[in-house]
């Protein structure tokens, strides 16, 4: 199993550009979700979902979309980049969004906006 | 909302010895679970140990355990014998069991220096 996998790993954007970070897990894993990490804030989360064509927003929602078409994608889209959206980005999942499951996590995304 | 305290952003410890790391965190809810994860530099979050609220006994991973006070509301994390290894940001998260807020919630992190 490859687990979770996310690309790209580092990326550099400019101030009104638009991108998607790609993830995706091999697990079979229902619940899905991005975070950011920022320092001294810890991971905040900014979107999930519990199943394909299921999704709600996180925590800090705003300036960003999913979508999941499959069991084992989950996409986030920047729709248009801001200096406050520089940060790293985390794709999870886990088999349930609920009881004592742990997420497992991708390798993360280093995101600067310009 | 639940929220999760770490009040130490930074501790250090000499090779061999022990530390602990503290974690707070706020609820109304009687039935939870609590997690720590560890993030080396590669970044990569790491599960170190779990802990179900309802469970008395304190959950032990090896070298790692918790110090889990309910009435106080405080999740401890006990490192032993500290390695090298185990250098990281360490993460405490609050994972409710009722209703749809089921997300995970973290604290801010404790970074952890290992000197050798």
């Amino acid at each position: 199993n490859a687990g979770v996998t996310q690309t790209p790993k580092f990326q550099v954007l400019k101030t009104g550009q638009s991108m998607t970070l790609q993830c995706a897990q091999d697990m079979n894993h229902e619940y899905m979700s991005w975070y950011r990490q920022d320092p001294g804030m810890g991971l905040r989360l900014i979107h999930y979902s519990v199943g394909a064509g299921i999704t709600d927003q996180g925590e800090v929602p705003n300036g960003y979309n999913v979508s999941r078409s499959t069991t084992e994608d989950f996409p986030l889209r920047l729709l248009s980049a801001a200096p406050s959206q520089t940060s790293v980005y985390f794709c999870a999942s886990s088999y349930s969004r609920q009881g004592p499951y742990e997420q497992y996590f991708g390798p993360g995304t280093r995101l600067t906006v310009t | 909302a639940q929220t999760v305290t770490q009040s130490q952003p930074e501790m250090s410890v000499q090779e061999a010895e022990t530390v602990t790391l503290s974690c707070t965190y706020d609820t109304s809810e009687s039935d939870y679970y609590l997690f720590w994860y560890k993030q080396p530099p590669s970044r990569q979050m790491i599960l170190v140990i779990r802990q179900e609220a309802y469970k008395q006994q304190n959950a032990t991973e090896n070298r790692f355990s918790v110090n889990f006070q309910k009435a106080a509301k405080s999740f401890s994390l006990k490192i032993s014998d500290s390695q090298l290894g185990d250098a990281a940001m360490y993460f405490c998260a609050y994972r409710s069991t009722r209703g749809n807020n089921n997300d995970m919630r973290f604290g801010a992190g404790t970074r952890l220096t290992v000197k050798p």
